[in-house]
């Protein structure tokens, strides 16, 4: 079945730690990819995003983004976290010819001071 | 941005509810999604002007969307059972496409929170 899977839902650092999120998606057709981020008390807003081109993105916030299609991955991470990065961080695949987002489970992330 | 009414919604088992969206001016595209608890969200339904483009999302023929003047939609639930208690969040967009770089990015609302009791 398609999916977009993310693993360790829960993850505690401390600031100044590095940060990798994992995404995996088992869509056979050419997707479009993208990270969302919620805040507490906040909306869903995009982090960063792929179409096509460099597999490596840049979002807001020092986020970035690779694409390995071998892989059907797109894996987030951050050099040096701050605790307000502390939210919740959710996968995204949109198939081409399609408009609507499937959605990984999540990974909440706390950064402790 | 996308507005949502009501933020919060409790109501009894076997009752009907209705959400509102009220889009980002301009957006033709409007979506609406359903996260449960410790879920990612989930796609419903999405319209393209006020014609429902993909209703696909939709679990049951209780769950019913309008959006009948393009701009403001309304989700209704019919005779709520507890398994329907989740957020419920609307997004809009530009014209949907689903092409690659022609996609449009979409925007999300705060969500109202469904509680069946």
């Amino acid at each position: 079945a398609q999916s977009v899977s993310q693993h360790n839902h829960h993850v505690i650092l401390s600031e100044a730690a590095s940060l990798e999120l994992g995404c995996n998606y088992s869509y056979g057709g050419t997707v479009n990819l993208f990270w969302y981020v919620q805040y507490p008390g906040q909306h869903l807003q995009l982090l960063l995003k792929y179409f096509s081109g460099d597999p490596l993105v840049k979002g807001i916030k020092g986020f970035e983004a690779e694409f390995i299609k071998s892989k059907f991955s797109f894996n987030l991470r951050k050099p040096s976290v701050q605790w307000s990065d502390t939210a919740e961080y959710f996968c995204a695949v949109n198939l081409y010819g399609n408009n609507r987002l499937a959605f990984g489970k999540g990974n909440q992330v706390v950064v402790i001071p | 941005g996308v507005s949502q009414d009501p933020r919060h919604k409790i109501t009894k088992r076997g009752q009907n509810v209705t959400f509102r969206c009220d889009p980002i001016s301009g957006h033709t595209a409007l979506y609406w999604y359903r996260q449960s608890l410790g879920q990612g969200p989930e796609f419903l339904i999405y319209f393209q002007g006020t014609g429902a483009a993909d209703d696909s999302g939709l679990p049951n023929d209780r769950f019913f969307a309008v959006r009948p003047e393009g701009s403001v939609s309304t989700l209704k639930i019919q005779r709520t059972e507890r398994g329907d208690s989740a957020v419920y969040l609307c997004a809009s967009s530009l014209m949907a496409s689903g092409g690659p770089s022609s996609y449009n990015e979409q925007f999300f609302g705060p969500g109202t929170r469904l509680t069946v009791l």
